[in-house]
């Protein structure tokens, strides 16, 4: 059974960066058929992909965050990371991990649980 | 890329059918056949109901069906349950390697 966990600080102070890990469990990160996943969702809104990776590091972001989100890939620890610099109010959201299903970079289909995260001094 | 647009809610009874649109470019929609569709009940995570526009992931109920024309795709809910109420959410690849979603719709069963 796939499980995808975030975890990291539920506030950050603004023009910090923000930190997060997803760690998975039930299917190794290693696989070269998969993606894996950021999107957020500030509170009352709608869903905002923010990048994909694949386990060799091959990224892909959304134009609009692009100059400031950094994605990684921990294959020992079964991990993937989002670091998103310089942060403001409007990047408080919950933070979800996610996967792409094998051979398709075109959606998600599992999905971690969320974690919200605050940006406020 | 701009997202997707929804219409913000959709309402109907027990038993009815509905649709939920979802209007994109000739970049995205129009130009791919990947479109997915995900359920959000409050609180929880996004749940894949439809991808590639069509087809169903294992589990999900016959009642959910998806199509596409031209710019735009469709959500329809069949055979209407208390249980379907959530926010409903597509999503489109675009070129570029571009994920974009739609605003979400709010579906209440009266």
């Amino acid at each position: 059974q796939l499980q995808l966990l975030e975890s990291g600080p539920g506030l950050v102070k603004p023009s910090e960066t923000l930190s997060l890990i997803c760690t998975v469990s039930g299917a190794s990160i290693s696989s070269s058929t998969y993606y894996w996943g950021w999107v957020r969702q500030p509170p009352g809104k709608g869903l905002e992909w923010i990048g994909s990776i694949s386990y060799s590091g091959t990224v892909y972001y959304n134009p609009s965050l692009k100059s400031r989100v950094t994605m990684s890939v921990d294959t020992s620890k079964n991990q993937f990371s989002l670091r998103l610099s310089s942060v403001t109010a409007a990047d408080t959201a919950v933070y979800y991990c996610a996967r792409h299903p094998s051979g398709s970079y075109h959606h998600f289909d599992y999905w971690g649980q969320g974690t919200l995260v605050t940006v406020s001094s | 890329q701009s997202a997707l647009t929804q219409p913000a809610s959709v309402s109907g009874s027990p038993g009815q059918s509905i649709t939920i649109s979802c209007t994109g470019a000739s970049s995205d929609i129009g130009d791919y056949n990947y479109v997915s569709w995900h359920q959000q009940h409050p609180g929880k995570a996004p749940r894949l109901i439809i991808y590639e526009v069509s087809d169903r992931p294992s589990g999900v109920s016959s009642r959910f069906s998806g199509s596409k024309s031209g710019n735009t795709a469709s959500l329809t809910i069949s055979g209407l349950q208390a249980e379907d109420e959530a926010d409903y959410y597509c999503n489109s690849y675009t070129s570029n390697n571009v994920l974009v979603f739609g605003g979400g719709t709010k579906l209440t069963v009266l």
